[in-house]
């Protein structure tokens, strides 16, 4: 069974500091991987999409993807109350498969 | 730019009580279609997706049912509601496989 693995928190950052948010997957050959913010009570929203080897930075999100080690990072810069939600990890394993199988969520706490 | 419309936003119905919820994609052709459940507290579970018109594949087998008659729409249905079909019901589109799935606002569903 393939998995995705997330750390279910909560994290407590202080504003200002970098949140640092992990996942790792079970299938080496996994091609697709994103990361969700859902706020309490709302729906998913996409804040990254990442496929190759490195990093990738939009505003103050970096996501970081090491395919060797299985794991992929989501780094949050200057963290803000707002940004306090449960993240989530998602991965489609590649060829024909139309699913993305998702982490159960990292709760991100942001202290003012 | 696609947005995707779901509804009711919120759903209360009694034991027994059938059930249907709808929708639908703007913008795109031929989406990929899902449907996912949240549980209070819990992770996201994927109930059914779509490639096509009259094309379903089912995840889990329960009393929940879903149907596609037209490109863009997408019905969850059930005939009768049982108490552990409450959740939160989330509709998801994709332009492909290993693309990112963007989600609706979700329907809230208490089951009485």
């Amino acid at each position: 069974q393939k998995e995705v693995e997330q750390n279910s928190g909560p994290l407590s950052v202080p504003e200002g500091a970098i949140a640092s948010l992990n996942c790792t997957y079970s299938d080496r050959v996994s091609q697709s991987f994103f990361w969700y913010r859902q706020y309490s009570g709302k729906s998913p929203e996409l804040i990254m999409s990442i496929y190759s080897n490195g990093d990738k930075e939009d505003g103050r999100f970096t996501a970081q993807l090491n395919k060797a080690s299985q794991y992929v990072s989501l780094l949050i810069r200057d963290s803000q109350p707002s940004d306090s939600a449960t993240y989530l990890c998602a991965v489609n394993w590649g060829g024909s498969n139309y699913k993305l199988t998702f982490g159960k969520g990292t709760l991100l706490t942001v202290n003012p | 730019s696609q947005t995707i419309h779901q509804w009711p936003a919120t759903l209360v119905q009694p034991v027994g009580s059938p059930l249907s919820l709808e929708c639908t994609v703007e913008g795109t052709s031929n989406p990929n279609l899902y449907w996912y459940r949240q549980a209070a507290g819990r992770g996201l579970q994927l109930l059914f997706y779509s490639v096509g018109i009259g094309q379903i594949s089912s995840e889990v087998p329960q009393n929940l049912s879903a149907s596609r008659p037209q490109d863009r729409q997408f019905i969850l249905s059930s005939k009768k509601l049982l108490l552990s079909d409450s959740g939160f019901y989330l509709c998801a589109w994709s332009l492909s496989p290993n693309q990112p799935q963007h989600f609706g606002d979700g329907t809230r569903l208490s089951i009485l």
